[in-house]
């Protein structure tokens, strides 16, 4: 089975400053892992995601997160937020042979003027 | 990718009643799902919806108070039954994409927010 830790449930942070939401997981087997983001009053959407090659991957906007194997950890990253970026990210993992997917507690992002 | 719909998008309901949610994906996917977002929390699975079989559920929850039905494979229906103020939760379906580039990606409906008085 596998596990995922989210260390921060809320990150408040200041429009155009960076921000990093930690993701810790525990797996027994290879795992892929995923990003998704909630806004406010809407569905999740896969803001990006790990299965193999390249442990540095990135979205269409502006984040990034990476693979670190040694440390378990899928933190993801970005270098200036926006009033936009204001949502609920968790992150989830999957077991490369398995197809269910388990999330962590979520880390609501607070982006202030 | 996958584009899931719900029916309905929300709703309030009294104790006692049933409500069934639909689920509707626009290209055939291997593998279905319904999660339950109580209020400020995370995902959780109730079950795996299976094709023409009984879904699969997760610890916690049972048939009986999450039936779920597949008949085909874009399709699917959760009814959560005998509601109490405690089944107050956003209901999301999710399909799990096919090979190709959304290999292994779960895609997830907009959701069906439930409030019971």
């Amino acid at each position: 089975a596998q596990s995922v830790t989210q260390l921060d449930s809320q990150v408040p942070v200041f429009e155009e400053a960076p921000v990093e939401l930690r993701c810790n997981y525990s797996s027994s087997v290879s795992v892929y892992l995923f990003w998704y983001v909630q806004y406010p009053n809407q569905g999740l959407q896969l803001l990006l995601k790990y299965l193999s090659g390249s442990t540095l991957v990135e979205s269409i906007n502006g984040f990034e997160a990476e693979f670190n194997k040694s440390q378990t950890s899928f933190h993801l990253r970005k270098p200036s937020v926006h009033i936009s970026d204001t949502a609920e990210y968790f992150c989830a993992v999957i077991a490369a042979a398995g197809n269910k997917l388990t999330f962590g507690g979520g880390t609501r992002v607070l982006v202030k003027p | 990718s996958a584009v899931i719909s719900q029916k309905p998008s929300r709703d309030i309901c009294q104790r006692g009643t049933s409500l069934t949610i639909q689920c509707q994906v626009d290209s055939q996917v291997t593998m279905m799902f319904w999660y339950r977002q109580q209020p400020g929390q995370s995902l959780t699975l109730i079950a795996t919806a299976n094709q023409g079989s009984e879904a699969t559920y997760e610890s916690g929850f049972v048939i009986d108070k999450f039936p779920i039905s597949r008949p085909n494979l874009t399709f699917s229906t959760l009814t959560v039954s005998n509601m109490s103020p405690e089944d107050s939760s956003i209901y999301l379906c999710s399909a799990l994409g096919l090979a190709g580039p959304h290999y292994n990606e779960q895609f997830f409906g907009p959701g069906t927010r439930l409030t019971v008085l």
